[in-house]
């Protein structure tokens, strides 16, 4: 079967730190990978998405990066975080007819 | 692209009334349609889904009905219990390309 696996839970950075937010997936090849931020009580921002090895989307303009290293695994970074950067970041892994599995997601505190 | 729109944004009901959401896209092309629910502090998570040739499908308490010439599909909770208590998106789509999210449903269920 198909999982996705996301770390760390919780993370408080200070203003300024780097950041990097891992996804691993298992059970599929070669998937299509998205990172979404939630802001509390709000929607699902798409930030990125890879269809494969080094290939990155970006839907919005922002402080973060996002890279494809191996083809089961995608990180979010940043080099200097912004207040505004904090959220709930998702990952999710598309499995064609079967919708999206999200990752239980990184709850993170910029202070 | 598709527009999304799910209303209402918020609703609050009694234990053991039904609960419905109801969900308007605008790509006529669409012919997947899924509910995600996303408890506090988690992932969404896939609960029901439709595909376009069928205009009703059940699962135990919850249901999903599709209206593909009004281009709207709703999901249908009865019985409600406190656990049903989330934030539900919808996400209609063209099999094959990326999913586009609704705002959400904030569900509350009083016991």
């Amino acid at each position: 079967s198909q999982t996705i696996h996301q770390w760390p839970a919780t993370l408080v950075q200070p203003v300024g730190s780097p950041l990097s937010l891992e996804c691993t997936v298992e059970g599929t090849s070669n998937p299509n990978l998205y990172w979404y931020r939630q802001a509390a009580g709000r929607g699902l921002q798409l930030l990125f998405y890879s269809v494969g090895i080094g290939q990155i989307s970006s839907e919005v303009p922002q402080n973060l990066s996002a890279s494809r290293p191996q083809d089961r695994q995608f990180i979010l970074s940043s080099k200097k975080l912004l207040l505004s950067d904090s959220g709930f970041y998702l990952c999710a892994l598309d499995r064609g007819n079967y919708g999206y599995t999200f990752g239980s997601g990184t709850r993170l505190t910029v202070v | 692209g598709e527009n999304v729109e799910q209303h209402p944004s918020t609703l609050s009901v009694q234990e053991g009334d039904s609960a419905v959401i109801k969900c308007t896209y605008s790509d006529s092309a669409s012919n997947y349609f899924p509910w995600y629910k996303q408890e506090l502090g988690k992932g969404p998570q896939l609960i029901i889904d439709i595909r376009s040739n069928v205009g009703e499908k059940k699962d135990q308490r919850i249901a999903v009905t599709l209206n593909k010439t009004a281009k709207h599909f709703s999901l249908h909770i009865t019985e409600t219990q406190p656990e049903d208590s989330a934030v539900y998106f919808c996400a209609p789509n063209n099999a094959g390309n990326m999913l586009t999210f609704g705002g959400g449903t904030r569900l509350m269920v009083k016991p």
